[in-house]
């Protein structure tokens, strides 16, 4: 079983539409989150990072986790074309340590 | 712009050669990363720098692999006698200190012949 579980998708939504991407983990150790969008042929960029449990917004996105259950989401509100990209969730026991474990990653395709 | 800057973008080579990838990380940052990303997947983390010192290696970093951080600023992997399964995008990410989070530059993507 994999430490960091993601659903590999491909998630294909009308533009406008609220968009939600989930990762489930088995280390309870984790202590810091992060999501990551990657284009194709890019590299990942960091989108939001997040210590324990709770929530955060910026702009259009949300993050949220749930310790208590081994659960992260990240929550894209009126997504856009632009929008479409993998999205990777990453957690860590800290942020920027060496054990930063990364999901598979979702693909996400917003439809104009 | 300064972020993350990986060279060569793409390297294509022959089985069996040796190919070296360069990292350039954030300025300020003291910590480096290598990953290695393959097709569907997540990036693998290979190993990390804190300045100069390597303080650790993933056991996916077979003996072929080496990498260096002279001076602590850029970094090197080196790949030797390159086999099919190396081909991959090699990542490499830079932060400030342990409770930043990590920055990543657009990769090299190895292709193997």
């Amino acid at each position: 079983q994999k430490e960091v579980e993601q659903d590999p998708g491909p998630l294909s939504v009308p533009e406008g539409a609220i968009v939600s991407l989930n990762c489930t983990y088995s280390n309870s150790a984790f202590q810091y989150f992060m999501w990551y969008r990657q284009y194709s042929r890019k590299g990942p960029e960091l989108l939001m990072y997040t210590y324990s449990s709770g929530n955060k917004e910026d702009g259009r996105f949300t993050a949220q986790v749930d310790k208590s259950s081994k659960y992260i989401s990240l929550f894209i509100r009126d997504s856009q074309p632009s929008d479409s990209a993998t999205y990777l969730c990453a957690m860590s026991l800290h942020t920027g340590g060496f054990k930063t474990i990364f999901g598979a990653g979702t693909r996400l395709f917003v439809k104009a | 712009d300064t972020g993350v800057s990986q060279d060569p973008r793409h390297k294509i080579t022959k089985r069996g050669q040796n190919v070296t990838f360069r990292c350039d990380p954030i300025s300020e940052h003291n910590r480096l990363y290598w990953y290695r990303q393959t097709l569907g997947q997540g990036p693998e983390f290979l190993t990390y720098f804190q300045n100069e010192a390597q303080l650790e290696k993933s056991r996916l970093l077979s003996d072929r692999f080496s990498a260096e951080r002279p001076k602590g600023s850029f970094s090197t992997l080196e790949i030797q006698r390159t086999e099919q399964g190396d081909s991959a995008m090699y990542l490499c990410a830079s932060s400030q200190g342990q409770t930043q989070p990590q920055h990543f530059g657009d990769g090299t993507r190895l292709s193997i012949l």
